[in-house]
């Protein structure tokens, strides 16, 4: 079965924290892609990441970074100096092959960046 | 200018009624999709359209009925609407089923049922 969980459900910080959200998945295939999505108050999906199995490098975009690590099957987003314009519901999911290429979502962690 | 759009972006309706949500993407994908996502803001897939046809027709009641006249549009009629499809319903859509593409996705349009 294909899982994602987000455990973190809601994360509350002030402005210029850093602010690392949690993503584990599930999968018995070897072949499979991750990605992460932001939804802001204004409710649009924003992609984020999007990252196959066989490329375990980090990566980093301004101050977003991403942690890749298939020896604990996670996938985990880190906000350096947090603004409040992070404040959104951010969302792991996974894909994998033979499926359609169907999105499978994790629950979101609803991160609220306070001034 | 925008990607992927849907109309209407808000839709309020009595139980039983029917209605449509229309879906246009101007990237030349040829894979399309359609996403609800329930007041807990779980995001599940429901069906998928790849060159008109499709793909991906997970366990939704055959109210809902999805229609591509062409690879840029996909519609999603409900008929006999009830207080439970009230959700924000996502269409999205990707370059093809190659790989697992990028999906981009639409507003987004908030289905309420009285």
């Amino acid at each position: 079965a294909q899982k994602v969980t987000q455990a973190q459900t809601e994360i509350s910080v002030v402005e210029k924290e850093d602010v690392t959200l949690d993503c584990v998945y599930e999968t018995r295939d070897t072949t499979y892609y991750l990605f992460w999505y932001k939804q802001p108050p204004s409710g649009e999906l924003v992609f984020l990441i999007r990252r196959n199995s066989f490329d375990e490098q980090n990566e980093i975009s301004g101050r977003y970074s991403w942690n890749f690590q298939k020896s604990t099957s996670s996938f985990n987003f880190t906000i350096t100096a947090s603004q409040v314009v992070d404040s959104a519901v951010y969302f792991c999911a996974l894909i994998p092959p033979n499926s359609g290429y169907a999105l499978n979502f994790g629950k979101g962690t609803s991160l609220l960046v306070t001034p | 200018d925008t990607a992927v759009s849907q109309t209407p972006k808000y839709l309020v309706t009595q139980m039983g009624n029917d209605k449509s949500i229309k879906c246009e993407q101007n990237l030349g994908h040829d894979t399309m999709y359609w996403y609800k996502q329930d007041s807990k803001k779980f995001l599940k897939i429901m069906f998928s359209y790849n060159n008109k046809e499709l793909i991906i027709n997970e366990t939704v009641p055959n109210r809902f009925s999805p229609k591509s006249p062409d690879k840029a549009h996909l519609n999603l009629h409900i008929n006999s609407l009830e207080l439970g499809d009230s959700a924000v319903y996502f269409c999205a859509s990707s370059q093809g089923l190659v790989s697992a593409d990028t999906q981009y996705f639409g507003p987004g349009t908030r289905l309420t049922v009285l």
